[in-house]
């Protein structure tokens, strides 16, 4: 079975720091992998997502993942971080090929502080 | 804008007492999912429909079930609801199936209490 595995709960950071929240899954095949994040009181919407071709991709909002196939993961980054980036991220993933469903990690809350 | 509508936003019914939540979309798109979202944890999926064509997850309790009347509106029923099914209900669509290929699109949920 699939699994997903967010490092951290809780991230508390101040404007202008650097981000990067880890994700790490277990599969037995090849995946596509999203972030989504969702903004206090809002509901998911996807940050970006990786199906193929080039392992690190830009999503909106300044953020990227790089996707590690020998290291299973696909952590997010954001080089400097804005209090309205305060939101809970979600990383996913799902196979390929054949009947697979989403599967989402618990969720990491990023605080950021003016 | 197109949009996932969830109503209502916050639910409360009693123990044992049927309940229906509703989504509804304007994307036009063929993939319908339920998913349930406990405190701290990833949301996880109920079922869907492709189309007209149910999937329950293995895991779903018989007390959960859903109806899709049309493209646009599908339902989550909880027959019996229990102290446990108290969560955040999510539904979210998908242009196609196609093994993940497209993004899925999700409401702002419901969130349920059983007193």
């Amino acid at each position: 079975a699939q699994s997903v595995s967010q490092h951290n709960h809780h991230v508390i950071l101040s404007e202008a720091a650097s981000l990067e929240l880890g994700c790490n899954y277990s599969y037995g095949g090849t995946v596509n992998l999203f972030w989504y994040v969702q903004y206090p009181g809002q509901h998911l919407q996807l940050l970006l997502k990786y199906f193929s071709g080039d392992p690190l991709v830009k999503g909106i909002k300044g953020f990227e993942a790089e996707f590690i196939k020998s290291k299973f993961s696909f952590n997010l980054r954001k080089p400097s971080v804005q209090w309205s980036d305060t939101a809970e991220y979600f990383c996913a993933v799902i196979g390929n090929s054949g009947y697979s469903t989403l599967t989402f990690g618990k969720g990491t809350m990023l605080l950021v502080s003016p | 804008d197109a949009m996932v509508i969830q109503n209502p936003r916050y639910q409360v019914t009693q123990f044992g007492k049927p309940v229906t939540l509703s989504c509804s979309q304007t994307l036009n798109h063929n993939v319908m999912y339920w998913y349930q979202q406990k405190s701290s944890q990833a949301p996880k999926l109920l079922f869907h429909y492709y189309d007209k064509d149910f999937n329950n997850e293995a895991d779903t309790p018989d007390n959960f079930q859903s109806r899709r009347p049309n493209t646009s509106f599908c339902f989550l029923d909880i027959r019996s609801p229990g102290l446990g099914d108290a969560a955040m209900y999510l539904c979210a669509t998908s242009r196609d199936w196609a093994s993940g290929l497209y993004e899925q699109y999700f409401g702002p949920g419901t969130r349920l209490t059983v007193t």
